[in-house]
């Protein structure tokens, strides 16, 4: 079983609109959630991350845990073309990191 | 803003060479990680070091494998006899020692294996 599962999309939307992007993970144990914003063949940039339940918000993106299903979720409001790009979910134990496949995300002018 | 740099950005090598990829982490964090990304996948952890020591490695992180910080600033990633499938990105990443989930990942070198 994978420690995180993130539906690859495409998934495409016109600029303004509300994205909602979304991942499962395994283990209860769990903690930590990050999301992570990916552009071609670029590294990966941390926008945010949340320990356990709960809503966290920064601007335009908040970030919401539901540890009793096991779902991480990643809402961005009023989508910019400059969002388009692969976002990534991601958990750890200790200093071991598991990343989802990443949802590509298109944000048509 | 402090960021972490690899170097070289695309290596190209023959099949049973040995490569070692070069990373430079930001200056103040303690804790340091390789990741690869082969082509269209996830990006797949490989080995976290702190303390001038492995933290945690994954499967994948065999005997082919090795990491050393041979001075204050470096950090690298061998890899002693490549194979085809090594072909990938590698990413650096450091944090913070008291963040460790503020991870600031490097632009990745190309490794193609030939």
């Amino acid at each position: 079983q994978k420690e995180v599962e993130q539906d690859p999309g495409p998934l495409s939307v016109p600029e303004g609109a509300i994205v909602s992007l979304n991942c499962t993970y395994s283990n209860s144990a769990f903690q930590y959630f990050m999301w992570y914003r990916q552009y071609s063949r670029k590294g990966p940039e941390l926008l945010m991350y949340t320990y356990s339940s709960g809503n966290k918000e920064d601007g335009r993106f908040t970030a919401q845990v539901d540890k009793s299903s096991k779902y991480i979720s990643l809402f961005i409001r009023d989508s910019q073309p400059s969002d388009s790009a692969t976002y990534l979910c991601a958990t750890n134990t200790g200093n071991q990191f598991y990343f989802g496949t990443g949802t590509s995300l298109t944000v048509i002018p | 803003e402090p960021e972490v740099t690899q170097t070289p950005s695309h290596q190209v090598t023959q099949m049973g060479q040995e490569v070692i990829l070069r990373c430079v982490p930001i200056s103040n964090h303690l804790y340091f990680y390789w990741y690869r990304q082969i082509l269209g996948q996830k990006v797949e952890f490989l080995v976290s070091f702190y303390n001038n020591e492995i933290s945690e490695k994954s499967e994948i992180f065999d005997d082919q494998f090795s990491v050393e910080r041979p001075d204050g600033s470096n950090f690298t990633l061998k890899i002693r006899s490549t194979k085809l499938e090594d072909s990938a990105m590698y990413f650096c990443a450091s944090s913070p020692h008291d963040r460790v989930h503020e991870q600031f990942f490097g632009p990745g070198t190309r490794l193609t294996v030939l």
